[in-house]
């Protein structure tokens, strides 16, 4: 059965600071990794999707590579901004069209 | 940009009753999905749906719950008697296409059964 988890599960950084979130996830056999914003309140933003074949992402500020091989992906987020502030949650899609998501990491960016 | 739109934001209902929500998937979009999160929990997958069935649904989506798509623009989740524990946001998501296709998400249904 596969499971996702997400270290650290809190991230609190000073504005301008380059961070990485980490996804973690049991089964190798995925078809892709996709990477979540989630506002308090809110529903989910889809940030980045990398593909089982592809080893990275990028887009504006933002960097997800993919190891699938020792199940892996990391969320880069370069030049941090207050408005970074969120909750990031990574989700594998296995054989079946449904997504695993991990427990999430809440970051705050301090001005 | 095309979203996914649901409806209502908040609903509250007490124990045993049915509710429906509603979403409006992106219009091109041939996948729908449901989702929940119970408050401090992880998204849980309950239901797939394509071609007017449902192509997969997890051990949550039991006799309780149903899906419809009355027409060709709303794709509707039912609680036919909803327990303490149905309390949770319910998102709904549509794709384009399958596997392979980035899921776009509603702002979810926040329910609370009392």
């Amino acid at each position: 059965k596969q499971e996702v988890t997400q270290i650290p599960a809190a991230l609190s950084v000073p504005e301008g600071e380059n961070l990485v979130l980490n996804c973690s996830f049991t089964d190798s056999a995925i078809y892709n990794l996709q990477w979540f914003r989630q506002d308090p309140g809110k529903g989910l933003t889809s940030l980045l999707l990398i593909q089982s074949s592809q080893r990275e992402q990028t887009s504006g500020r933002l960097n997800a590579s993919l190891d699938k091989s020792s199940g892996r992906s990391t969320l880069y987020i370069a030049a941090s901004q207050p408005g970074d502030s969120a909750t990031y949650l990574c989700a594998v899609k296995g054989a079946t069209n449904k997504l695993i998501f991990g427990t999430g990491t809440l970051l705050a960016v301090q001005p | 940009e095309p979203e996914v739109t649901q409806t209502p934001s908040h609903q509250v209902t007490q124990m045993g009753q049915e509710v429906i929500l509603h979403c409006v998937p992106i219009s091109n979009h041939l996948y729908f999905y449901w989702y929940r999160q119970i408050l401090g929990q992880k998204v849980e997958f309950l239901v797939s749906f394509y071609n007017n069935e449902i192509s997969e649904k997890s051990e949550i989506f039991d006799d309780q719950f149903s899906v419809e798509r009355p027409d060709g623009s709303n794709f509707t989740l039912k609680i036919r008697s909803t327990k303490l524990e149905d309390s949770a946001m319910y998102f709904c998501a549509s794709s384009r296409q399958g596997a392979e296709e980035k899921l776009f998400f509603g702002s979810g249904t926040q329910l609370s059964v009392l």
